[in-house]
């Protein structure tokens, strides 16, 4: 089967600039994540969604960071303005439901100049 | 939040010895999960094992878990270059949602 899809690997912006990231979970999974994880540490949660409705964002700053998932099936996270301590490598995984094993993408490297 | 430790943070070791690493957390969980991550790339699962289970194997590693003592293992066996990798271990609580450990980073020498 197809892993999960993140785009673009790499990016880098100014401080107050915007971003956006995109992701294509396995096909069939119904639980999609995204994580931060901050160079050293271990990935922290942003939001879960359930289908496309928000399971948990209760550690996403929400005056800067949005995230969507139309359709129950891609999804995008924003970031609006960016901060310099939002370097850090943004994954997205996804699950057939939230019980099982999660699958990850390869992860946006994000740094702010 | 984070709520698994491993131990050790880092470890070195030669190429076909065994690696164990360590991981404590401190709430009730429902399982808890081992996961590869090798640089500049996602996460790989390894092994889910129940908090009804006390161990469980898949090809070359070994996974135990004590719920008295809210800790678990991982042992690799017979090492190889390619196991060089960061290992986390997460936790599955009620809502199945999974909290990180920081991860041990590890090095096998050829």
């Amino acid at each position: 089967e197809a892993g999960v899809a993140q785009s673009p690997r790499y990016k880098i912006i100014e401080k107050r600039q915007s971003v956006a990231f995109w992701c294509n979970p396995i096909s069939g999974h119904a639980t999609l994540y995204w994580y931060q994880q901050i160079l050293g540490q271990g990935p922290k949660l942003l939001i879960q969604f359930q289908n496309n409705g928000v399971v948990d964002d209760s550690q996403l700053p929400k005056d800067r960071f949005s995230a969507e998932r139309l359709k129950g099936v891609d999804s995008t996270l924003k970031i609006q303005p960016a901060k310099l301590e939002d370097s850090a490598v943004y994954l997205c995984a996804s699950s057939y439901h939230s019980n099982q094993p999660q699958h990850f993408g390869d992860g946006t490297r994000l740094s702010i100049l | 939040s984070q709520q698994g430790e491993e131990d050790p943070q880092a470890l070195s070791i030669q190429e076909g010895e065994n690696a164990t690493m360590n991981c404590s957390y401190k709430t009730s969980i429902n399982n808890l999960q081992w996961y590869r991550q090798n640089s500049g790339r996602g996460l790989v699962h390894l092994i889910l094992i129940r908090s009804n289970e006390r161990e469980k194997h898949s090809g070359r590693l070994r996974v135990t878990l004590d719920t008295s003592k809210k800790s678990s293992s991982l042992l690799i066996t017979a090492s190889r270059a390619a196991d060089t990798a960061s290992y986390f271990c997460a936790t599955g609580g009620s809502n199945y949602q999974l909290i990180w450990g920081a991860g041990t980073k590890l090095i096998i020498k050829p």
